[in-house]
């Protein structure tokens, strides 16, 4: 099973600042890692596949690069609605797996 | 609009057994694989399973095999995992989403429902 490692697990930072949260993967995955967004009680949305294409109607302060084993979601000016857990996810091998979660709060 | 509406979840005993279903509407069912992930409170996402078009390929967690059953029905744009011997340990809020790609690619979530409370309790 590949393990999917996610850093910080939490942030807090201000509006306007730059976010980057961190992936690593326990294995090479090539590209196959995507992001989602949850907000409280709601359900993920996709954000990034591919480990950097933009998700239809994302806002374009999101955005994702990596391969292999390391991968990264920025967030370039955090507005207050990108209070969310952003998640990590690899659809390289049977079975798929999430990272754990990074909670992000916008001071 | 896609649309994906779970139903199902339930108090449920160790041991016993339930179907989760999810309507899909919004799109055309048959040409996606559809799949299901779950959510324990206060946790992570948990990968369940997942199924191809036509039902040809289904693909199971370790914690799902042997257990749950995923199928579809394109006639009724329906979902259904069949949850047999369930665990404490399978409580969770199950959602359904539709898989976008395919095997060579990755199935990718990009719709999701707003998920359904299944919990395990004597």
């Amino acid at each position: 099973e590949i393990v999917l490692t996610q850093s910080p697990e939490f942030k807090s930072v201000a509006p306007q600042e730059k976010v980057t949260i961190t992936c690593r993967a326990s294995q090479s995955i090539s590209n196959s890692l995507h992001w989602y967004q949850q907000k409280p009680d709601q359900s993920p949305k996709l954000l990034i596949k591919h480990a950097s294409q933009s998700f239809s109607g994302v806002p374009s302060r999101f955005s994702g690069s990596g391969s292999g084993t390391h991968f990264t979601l920025t967030i370039s000016s955090l507005e207050p609605e990108d209070a969310a857990t952003y998640f990590c996810h690899q659809t390289s091998t049977f079975p798929y797996t999430f990272g754990q979660g990074t909670k992000l709060e916008i001071k | 609009e896609e649309h994906l509406l779970e139903s199902g979840g339930t108090l449920i005993q160790p041991g016993g057994s339930l179907t989760l279903s999810c309507r899909a509407s919004g799109f055309t069912f048959s040409t996606y694989a559809m799949g299901w992930v779950r959510q324990a409170p206060g946790k992570g996402l948990e990968w369940v399973s997942t199924i191809s078009t036509g039902a040809i390929n289904t693909y199971y967690s370790d914690s799902a095999k042997g257990r749950f059953l995923i199928s579809r029905d394109s006639s009724s744009n329906t979902l259904s995992l069949q949850m047999n011997n369930v665990r404490v340990e399978d409580t969770a809020k199950y959602y359904c989403a539709k898989a976008s790609e395919d095997f060579w690619n990755g199935y990718i979530f990009d719709s999701w429902g707003l998920g359904t409370l299944v919990t395990v309790s004597s």
